[in-house]
This record gives structure tokens, sequence and C-alpha cells, in this order.
């Protein structure tokens, strides 16, 4: 069954502390993009990668870092200096970067801070 | 330059009416508009895109009607039906070798039965 995978579904973070927010798809895909979603803004595109071990910073990159070691797995980690991190985070995938196929969306990992 | 505009921000229907959400942007190298569902909790599922080298598209109730010389493009749901209470995304594309993607903010669509 192939997709793309986000875990967890829902994660509590106390104010301070990092956390790492996990994506993975199996769709052989080259590309792969994090967004933001927050009510009335509609998504803001955080990190984006085209291929393993290169990435480029989004529209609002501050406050946050990504990895992309395999090319199946792309983690965002959400640190102390975002100062507003509560939202819906959703990772998309993309055939690859010369593709002319567009973007598919994981399930979503919705970042609570208490 | 970047933006697109995206309204209504909510919309109510009656079942079996028409849905209509309008999109505007400024920047004319957008070159590609796709339009994205999401229903509650979940991740937005790509509906239907368009090209600006064409008018219209129609797949299945859901036809995209684009005007470049506007710079608009709106998507119509036709004979709407409770299943498609949503939150529809409009976005564009400038560069398809990235993929990145500006988004609207976002209609909800309410369609009562």
């Amino acid at each position: 069954d192939g997709g793309i995978t986000q875990s967890p579904k829902y994660l509590f973070r106390k104010e301070g502390q990092n956390v790492t927010l996990s994506c993975e798809q199996n769709l052989n895909h080259d590309a792969m993009y994090w967004y933001r979603q927050d009510p009335g803004q509609g998504l803001r595109l955080i990190y984006y990668s085209q291929i393993v071990n290169d990435f480029q910073k989004g529209d609002i990159a501050e406050g946050y870092s990504v990895s992309r070691e395999k090319k199946e797995s792309f983690p965002l980690t959400v640190t102390s200096a975002q100062k507003n991190p509560t939202a819906f985070y959703l990772c998309a995938s993309r055939l690859a970067a010369t593709s002319t196929d567009t973007q598919y969306f994981g399930p979503g990992t919705r970042l609570t801070v208490l | 330059q970047q933006q697109v505009k995206q309204s209504p921000q909510s919309l109510i229907v009656q079942k079996g009416g028409i849905s209509i959400i309008n999109c505007a942007y400024e920047n004319t190298a957008f070159d590609y508009f796709p339009w994205y569902q999401q229903f509650p909790g979940k991740g937005p599922a790509l509906l239907i895109a368009i090209r600006p080298d064409v008018s219209e598209k129609k797949e299945g109730r859901f036809t995209i009607s684009f005007n470049k010389s506007a710079k608009q493009f709106s998507l119509h749901i036709m004979d709407s039906q409770p299943g498609d209470s949503a939150t529809y995304f409009c976005a564009a594309s400038t560069n398809l070798s990235t993929g990145k993607l500006i988004f609207g903010q976002g209609t909800t669509l309410q369609v009562k039965p």
C-alpha cells in the first residue's frame, strides 16, 4: 500500500522543548516538502528537498530544521526557537524535481504546545 | 506578488446547486494552477489542475475556469453534494522543477441536504 505516512498524528510539547515530526514515503518520490497550516492562512512552505542530502528553506523556515539522509524520509524538527509552533503540519512528496506531477500529501501531524 | 487570494472564505450551498470558488493572482510567471480538497483532520488531495494555455478544464462535476488576462481562476462544483463539504484550496506554481506551491487561504464549503 503506497503512500505518505506521518507520525505521530497528535503531538504535545512543553515550551522550550524540541520535537521531531516523522514523514516517510514509499512512492519512490525524489522531492519532499513540509508545510504548516494555520486556520484561515492556507498552507505555508517550511522546507523542501529535491534530492537526498540536499534541502532548501521555504517561506517560514525560522525555528525549524530538516534532514534528508534517505530518499524515503524527511523528518522535521520544531525547535524551541519557533515562537508559535502550535499548528497542523503536512508533509508532501512529488515524483521528481523535473516532473510535471503534482504534490501528494500525508495525513498530517497536529502539534500543540502546552 | 507571490500571493494567491481566494474567496469566499466560507460558502453554504444547497444540495444540487453550483459551488463557485474564486482565486486571483498577480505573478504572471505562475504556470500551474491546482485545486486541492481537504477533509477535517486529513491532508489535502489534488482535485483538478490547469495550465494557462487552456481556458477551461472539466473532470466530472468539477470544472476550472481560467482567465489569463484577468489573472483569475475559479473552481465550479456542479450538482453539489453533502459529500463535497470540505475545505478547498487553490494554488499556483512558478517553477515546476521545484514544485513550490503558493496556496490561497482556503474556502470552507458546506453543502446542505
